[in-house]
């Protein structure tokens, strides 16, 4: 069955670390998201990516990098680790074809604790 | 996308239909109303959108007001499983593939 993974499912690092979250599809979506959920409250979008290539900046990007160089992975970059990026991490990709409801299916998410 | 007014927490007995409302007066034409649900520590599933019709899947019912200002999740027969925070988001299909999360609702099924 088609699927979205994360890894890892958990890490703790060094704040200045550089850190990256890996993020792979196997249902072929052209749109990928990443999401940041902090203790309590909502999903805050991170970057995103509309295909190959394609990288655009959400609401909450400043210190995360992103890259798509194929269809199904979105590896998630955080340049230099602060402790203000404790966090737990979801993926998600969608695809709105003709006739899809451009449904978004979510990762499992990566609980990371920068230290 | 226009901004979505959910109340922070509801609670419903097992069994019994669950109503969560959510309310989007400044919505446009042609904007959809979805919604999530993220039951704790996992990933949002979707379980149902529309854009001016009533919609009804496995999971849920959604009625949207005529004046599209507002609308209603239903779950039809709550199961503890069903305990979880639900979002009610709004959004243009096909311009912006994006989610714009707000704080949802905290749904509690008690047994």
């Amino acid at each position: 069955d088609a699927e979205i993974t994360q890894s890892p499912r958990h890490k703790i690092t060094e704040t200045g670390r550089q850190v990256t979250l890996a993020c792979h599809q196997t249902w072929n979506h052209n749109n990928m998201f990443w999401y940041r959920q902090d203790l309590g409250h909502g999903l805050r979008l991170i970057h995103y990516s509309y295909g190959v290539q394609d990288t655009n900046k959400g609401e909450v990007s400043d210190g995360y990098s992103v890259s798509r160089s194929n269809t199904e992975d979105l590896p998630l970059t955080l340049e230099s680790a602060a402790s203000s990026q404790t966090s737990v991490y979801f993926c998600a990709s969608s695809d709105l074809s003709t006739g899809s409801t451009d449904t978004q299916y979510f990762g499992p998410g990566t609980r990371l604790t920068v230290l | 996308d226009a901004k979505t007014t959910q109340p922070p927490s509801m609670d419903c007995a097992e069994g019994r239909a669950a109503n969560l409302p959510c309310n989007h007066s400044t919505i446009s034409g042609n904007e959809y109303v979805y919604w999530y649900r993220q039951i704790h520590s996992q990933g949002p599933q979707y379980i149902i959108h529309g854009l001016k019709n009533n919609e009804t899947n496995e999971m849920a019912s959604l009625i949207i007001t005529e004046d599209r200002k507002s609308s209603t999740l239903i779950l039809p027969h709550a199961t503890l499983r069903d305990t979880a925070v639900y979002y009610c988001i709004v959004r243009v299909l096909e311009s912006s593939y994006k989610l714009i999360f707000g704080s949802g609702t905290r749904l509690l099924v008690r047994p």
